[in-house]
């Protein structure tokens, strides 16, 4: 059974930094794009980015480059996502998702949630 | 990258069909055949019940369809449940990444 369970979330001040982690487990994780789509609280799903099967590639929304970086330890089955200068609309809950054709996300964790507030 | 227009909310009674649309451009919903549909009940993770444009994953019900004509993807609902009152969203590849949709509700009346 294909399990994400993310965690890292927590509440943090503007301009502050967290990193979030995904374990991953049940299929071949080194075989999969792998991704972080986030969803503001009331609001919809945004795709924040995502990191190919050995790492060498990595993708991310506008609004979080040069802010964000994506990275994965296939030995471990892990995704991590390193948040910096953490703005208010950051808030959100982040969820990973396997990503399938570079098109489709099929398999989803339960979300961790990143409060970034005074 | 703008997101794709989708309804704000859908409504239909038990049994009944709907469509929920899913408007893009000639670069992304127009361009490639890489649409897919997401379900999202209150407090859950979404859940894919169609990619590439028409295809369901094992498990997902026959009830859900998609489609797409030009710059717009539709996802249908037949056979209304009540569990299927939830939050949609479609998804779009754009040559280089991803793009969701605003998300419609799904009200069962």
């Amino acid at each position: 059974e294909v399990q994400l369970v993310e965690s890292g979330g927590g509440l943090v001040q503007p301009g502050g930094s967290l990193r979030l982690s995904c374990s991953a487990s049940g299929f071949t994780f080194n075989n999969y794009w792998m991704s972080w789509v986030r969803q503001a609280p009331g609001r919809g799903l945004q795709w924040v980015a995502s990191i190919q099967r050995d790492g060498s590639e990595k993708k991310f929304v506008d609004s979080v480059k040069g802010r964000f970086t994506i990275s994965r330890d296939n030995a471990k089955n892990s995704l991590s996502l390193q948040m910096n200068s953490l703005r208010a609309e950051d808030t959100a809950v982040y969820y990973c998702a396997r990503l399938i054709a570079v098109a489709h996300f099929d398999y989803w964790g339960q979300g961790t949630l990143v409060t970034v507030s005074s | 990258q703008s997101a794709l227009t989708q309804p704000a909310s859908v409504s239909g009674s038990p049994g009944q069909s709907i469509t929920i649309s899913c408007t893009g451009t000639s670069s992304d919903v127009g361009a490639y055949d890489y649409v897919s549909w997401y379900q999202q009940h209150p407090g859950k993770a979404p859940k894919l019940m169609i990619y590439d444009v028409s295809n369901r994953p094992s498990g997902v019900s026959n009830r859900f369809s998609g489609s797409k004509s030009g710059n717009t993807a539709s996802l249908t609902i037949s056979g209304l449940q009540t569990e299927d009152e939830a939050d949609y969203y479609c998804t779009s590849f754009t040559g280089t990444t991803v793009v969701f949709g605003g998300g419609t509700k799904l009200t069962v009346l």
